[in-house]
């Protein structure tokens, strides 16, 4: 049973535009979410964070938007550069006392030049 | 420079071998885990470790194998009852705070020749 998901295996988006990547999730503990990107053969790299008791979190070019009654979180890149496309990954943890994330199966970002 | 290191990068095996991935971290993080990324299935857990001399599973334990010796070391054996090893192995680290995320390696690529 997936509890992250991300729908969208894949997105294509015009240099300069706004890309949008999101995250659902089924399991209402969740109260940390990340985003990590990821270039192939090299482990990811942490982007930005948000906790459930915000609903919004900017950091650049980066904004992850947080919707707790849908269960929903995004990730807004703007302006979209190519040096963006990757595979983008939500992960999402609960204070279990584990401090385990579990991840989506990620959604790769294309930013056509 | 603090960091997590995984070695090597690229391993070949054959079948019915047992094979060991080396992940190193100097962060003093007390957590490890390992994590296996497939194409279209994300991050699934394998096992994590939250304190020297002890591990827990993930959710794919079988065929596998850790050991926790030292706080700075976490290697995973892939033994011969993985039934479908190759794939790419990624080692991370973090710290026992609620809300930090993962320092992840630059990952293992097996592949079972």
């Amino acid at each position: 049973d997936q509890q992250v998901k991300q729908n969208s295996p894949s997105l294509s988006v015009q240099e300069g535009r706004i890309s949008i990547l999101n995250c659902d999730y089924t399991n209402s503990m969740f109260d940390y979410f990340l985003w990590y990107k990821k270039y192939p053969a090299e482990g990811p790299t942490f982007l930005i964070s948000i906790s459930s008791i915000k609903d919004k979190n900017e950091d650049g070019r980066f904004t992850v938007f947080l919707n707790k009654s849908a269960k929903h979180l995004s990730l807004h890149i703007v302006p979209s550069q190519p040096g963006d496309s990757a595979v983008y990954f939500c992960a999402a943890s609960a204070p279990t006392g584990t401090y385990k994330y579990i991840f989506g199966t990620g959604t790769r970002l294309k930013v056509l030049a | 420079d603090g960091g997590i290191t995984q070695s090597p990068k690229y391993l070949f095996r054959k079948e019915g071998q047992n094979v060991t991935l080396s992940c190193e971290q100097n962060l003093n993080h007390d957590a490890m885990y390992w994590y296996r990324q497939d194409p279209g299935q994300g991050l699934r857990l394998i096992y994590y470790s939250q304190i020297v001399n002890d591990f827990q599973k993930g959710d794919i334990a079988e065929g596998y194998s850790v050991s926790r010796e030292k706080k700075e070391s976490f290697p995973l054996t892939v033994t011969s009852a993985q039934k479908n090893p190759t794939a790419f192995y990624l080692c991370a680290s973090s710290t026992l705070r609620t809300g930090t995320g993962y320092t992840f390696g630059s990952g293992t690529r097996l592949t079972v020749v």
